[in-house]
């Protein structure tokens, strides 16, 4: 049972647009984390969220936490070619050590 | 650059065959993960060890193995390996439990024909 959905799991665009990627979730989480894949490579850590209706900012990448924790968003500005790659929420549920990655979100930013 | 290393980088190698891949985790790192990652698939968590015992298990089919030594490295044996092996294998450090990021190493590709 995957218990982090991302949406959309393709997605391209043209530099210099904005998008936003989706993780939902039924369970609640005690926090999440984003990173990004690039292939051939490791997940790089972007960010963590913890408190329910936190937002991060990361030069041209917002993060929010749902109020109740059990999903999150990330908001490109300005999206530029560097951005390219697989984006990955994840985290643990409360009371387990199971560590959850979403279905991940293929973004391509064309020049 | 994580600061987890993982070795080898690539590994071929025929089907029956039992191969181990290995994981060192960052410095003060406690907690080590193992991940397979098929092609355009995600993450699929196979098991973790935190201080050398094993703490939770994932989608680990019973011909893998794993284990964490007293220096906190980590192996994880394949064996009787099958095509559908064939994958990239993620390991992963964080400090302890409440320090939720993790830390990725390079991956090993693994090509079973």
């Amino acid at each position: 049972t995957q218990l982090l959905e991302q949406s959309p799991q393709f997605l391209s665009i043209q530099e210099g647009e904005n998008l936003t990627v989706y993780c939902n979730s039924s369970s609640v989480f005690s926090s999440l984390q984003w990173y990004r894949q690039e292939p051939g490579e490791g997940p790089v850590l972007l960010v963590t969220v913890v408190t329910g209706g936190e937002v991060k900012k990361l030069k041209r990448l917002t993060f929010q936490f749902g109020d109740a924790r059990k999903d999150s968003s990330l908001h490109i500005t300005a999206a530029q070619p560097g951005d390219t790659g697989l984006y990955l929420c994840a985290g643990h549920t409360s009371g387990t050590y199971k560590y959850i990655f979403g279905t991940g979100t293929r973004l391509k930013v064309l020049a | 650059d994580s600061g987890v290393t993982q070795t080898p980088k690539h590994l071929i190698t025929a089907t029956g065959q039992r191969v181990t891949l290995r994981c060192s985790p960052r410095s003060g790192d406690l907690s080590v993960y193992w991940y397979q990652q098929s092609l355009d698939q995600g993450l699929q968590f196979l098991i973790q060890y935190y201080n050398g015992e094993e703490r939770a298990k994932g989608n680990i089919l019973e011909r893998f193995s794993a284990q964490q030594f007293p220096d906190l490295h980590s192996e994880l044996n394949l064996s009787s390996l099958e095509l559908g092996d064939s994958a990239l294998y993620f390991c992963a450090s964080k400090f302890r439990e409440g320090h939720n990021e993790q830390f990725f190493g390079p991956g090993t590709r693994l090509t079973v024909l």
